[in-house]
């Protein structure tokens, strides 16, 4: 099936660790997002890339970093400095046409 | 992009029409209208979208007015499965930098 799959579901963070949270695409695109989403608010950017090898802070990126190495995968880093990570995060990638796919999120708590 | 404005809730009867609406006023001539829709604790799913003429597909049907300000997202028989957060948003045309902005929406109950 093609799609964007993101792992895990859930994710719990210690105080002062970092987490990876992946997100993978089979449907060829360029562009993907990575979006945060608290209780009751929209979405906010955190990072987006729209081509292999270059990425762009998003409204958020403080206490975030990212990676695209490959055109599938674009893997989000929650760094110890994110001093309020508990969030549901979003990937979404997007083709040559307008409309963005998203993933099922990652929900990221803290212990 | 443009700004949009949505009623932060709605609520609707089992079987009979949601009408949402979209206030976009700042739309530009080459901006298309957008719609998504994000059951709890998933990602967003597109529904339509929409230039100047109105759109209908097996999910929707989207109706914009002669000017462009406003719109309004039709789901004709509306199921408990259509509760949702609906967003609209507005972008550029295709080959520009895009970075959609998705604001509160509009939080849609269908109940029995």
């Amino acid at each position: 099936d093609g799609g964007i799959t993101q792992s895990p579901k859930y994710l719990f963070r210690k105080e002062g660790q970092n987490v990876t949270l992946s997100c993978e695409q089979n449907l060829n695109h360029d562009a993907m997002y990575w979006y945060r989403q608290d209780p009751g608010q929209g979405l906010r950017l955190i990072y987006y890339s729209q081509i292999v090898n270059d990425f762009q802070k998003g409204d958020i990126a403080e206490g975030y970093s990212v990676s695209r190495e490959k055109k599938e995968s674009f893997p989000l880093t929650v760094t110890s400095a994110q001093k309020n990570p508990t969030a549901f995060y979003l990937c979404a990638s997007r083709g040559a046409g307008e409309t963005q796919y998203f993933g099922p999120g990652t929900r990221l708590l803290v212990l | 992009d443009a700004k949009t404005t949505q009623p932060p809730s709605m609520d609707c009867a089992e079987g009979r029409a949601a009408n949402l609406p979209c206030n976009h006023s700042t739309i530009s001539g080459n901006e298309y209208v957008y719609w998504y829709r994000q059951i709890h604790s998933q990602g967003p799913q597109y529904i339509i979208h929409g230039l100047k003429n109105n759109e209908t597909n097996e999910m929707a049907s989207l109706i914009i007015t002669e000017d462009r300000k406003s719109s309004t997202l039709i789901l004709p028989h509306a199921t408990l499965r259509d509760t949702a957060v609906y967003y609209c948003i507005v972008r550029g045309p295709s080959g520009g930098s895009y970075i959609p902005t998705f604001g509160r929406g509009t939080s849609l109950i269908v109940h029995p």
